[in-house]
């Protein structure tokens, strides 16, 4: 069965930094592309960016270039997404999620979802 | 970057009714290239339609999708409860991937 499995929600003062997980099981991580999509409350869903695992090859959505850095350790089929320095209107549920073929291709939609990690910046 | 853009925003229907919602982009996307998602309240989204038009593993076939090019449509027959969510579209030709900004099937 595939899974992605999110770190717990945060709460974090501006300025501060943050990575969130996302662990990936079930399948053979290093082969589907896997991403993130930001969803602001009460908003719709935003393409951040995906990445390849197995050559770390990433892809941006210029909305947050930038401003994030995606990551994976395809050692333990984790992948990451970070921040240096958060600001409130970061604030927002993060979604990972993997795309539906095992393919270097990057044009695919995504099957499979994360949980939600929710992000609170406040101070 | 390409714009996807759904209409109506809201629709309200009864149990029953046909849904038809509607995801217009700004390029040409062939027929390939777009999926639609569910998403319920404090969920994940969820694929339902996937090459404009193959319903996803596990979707009823009261749900359709249809199109090419700029013009796409999801469509919804004989709603069930479990049906009344928010939509969105995504294209996945050009980089940016983008999404719609949704549209709202509630309980009329």
């Amino acid at each position: 069965e595939v899974q992605l499995v999110q770190s717990g929600a945060e709460v974090i003062k501006p300025g501060e930094s943050l990575k969130i997980s996302c662990k990936g099981s079930g399948y053979n991580f290093i082969t589907y592309w896997i991403g993130w999509v930001r969803q602001m409350p009460g908003k719709g869903l935003e393409w951040m960016g995906i990445i390849y695992p197995d050559d770390s090859d990433t892809r941006y959505s210029p909305s947050f270039q930038g401003r994030v850095t995606i990551s994976v350790d395809k050692s333990i089929n984790i992948a990451y997404l970070q921040w240096s320095s958060l600001e409130a209107s970061d604030s927002a549920m993060y979604y990972c999620a993997r795309h539906h073929r095992p393919s270097r291709d990057p044009r695919d939609f995504f099957e499979y979802w994360g949980q939600g990690t929710l992000v609170t910046v406040s101070s | 970057e390409t714009v996807l853009t759904q209409s109506p925003g809201t629709l309200s229907l009864s149990p029953g009714d046909r849904a038809t919602l509607s995801c217009r982009t700004s390029q040409n996307l062939g027929s390939t290239y777009l999926a639609w998602y569910q998403q319920k309240p404090g969920q994940a989204p969820t694929v339902v339609i996937y090459g404009a038009s193959n319903r996803a593993t596990g979707i009823p076939d009261r749900f359709s999708g249809s199109g090419s090019g700029t013009d796409f449509t999801l469509t919804i027959n004989r709603l069930e409860p479990e049906d009344f969510a928010v939509y969105y579209c995504q294209q996945f030709a050009g980089a940016p991937w983008t999404f719609g900004q949704g549209t709202k099937v509630e309980i009329k």
